[in-house]
């Protein structure tokens, strides 16, 4: 089956500690995108890449980093630098061949932090 | 001012029900427009997006658009329990593979 998938459904950490969040897709697309999702918020971007060794910022990029060492994978590390790190996260994929670059969504990883 | 404005509901309506929700946005550079479903605890999943302004039909559902207003709408028709969901609108420049502004969703309940 082709989509993304997102590990570990629910993640618990200690304030102060570094945690990496998963992201893979075997769609075969260039771009990958993390979302924050808050209450009342919607959907914030955090970094995306279009290509392998590439990345942008997103809105909220502060506190966060990513790496793009192959195609399929774009995990998401969110730093002890981070604010406020409990929050929904979804990783999100879509191909670059035409408008309007249809984004599919991982099932997403709740990270709360105490 | 958020650029994408949408009421969080929730919204509570009997089975059969048309559903009509709304998002209205600031930037009319905006070309494409877009509905996600997202059911609870899941990523979200593309219903439909229109190009600009008009309608779009799939089903059940209607997209309209109304570039000179700012405001699109998604009409549900024959609401079923399994449109329970939060309903989010998505927007974008043309060409801009990074860049989808969401609303913050609306969360719709179909009762029986």
């Amino acid at each position: 089956d082709g989509g993304i998938t997102q590990s570990p459904k629910y993640l618990f950490r200690k304030e102060g500690q570094n945690v990496t969040l998963s992201c893979e897709q075997n769609l075969n697309h260039d771009a990958m995108y993390w979302y924050r999702q808050d209450p009342g918020q919607g959907l914030r971007l955090i970094y995306y890449s279009q290509i392998v060794n590439d990345f942008q910022k997103g809105d909220i990029a502060e506190g966060y980093s990513v790496s793009r060492e192959k195609k399929e994978s774009f995990p998401l590390t969110v730093t002890s630098a981070q604010k406020n790190p409990t929050a929904f996260y979804l990783c999100a994929s879509s191909s670059l061949d035409s408008d309007p670059y249809e984004q599919y969504f991982g099932p997403g990883t709740r990270l709360t932090v105490t | 001012q958020k650029e994408v404005e949408q009421d969080p509901g929730p919204l509570s309506v009997p089975e059969g029900a048309i559903v009509s929700l709304n998002c209205t946005y600031s930037n009319s550079a905006f070309q494409y427009f877009m509905w996600y479903r997202q059911y609870s605890r899941k990523g979200p999943e593309l219903l439909m997006y229109t190009y600009s302004s008009g309608n779009k039909e799939d089903g059940r559902f209607t997209a309209q658009v109304d570039k000179s207003s700012k405001y699109i709408s998604l009409f549900i028709r024959d609401s079923q329990p399994s449109d329970s969901a939060t309903y989010l609108c998505a927007m974008s420049l043309t060409g801009t593979a990074s860049k989808l502004t969401f609303g913050t969703g609306t969360r719709l309940q179909v009762t029986l």
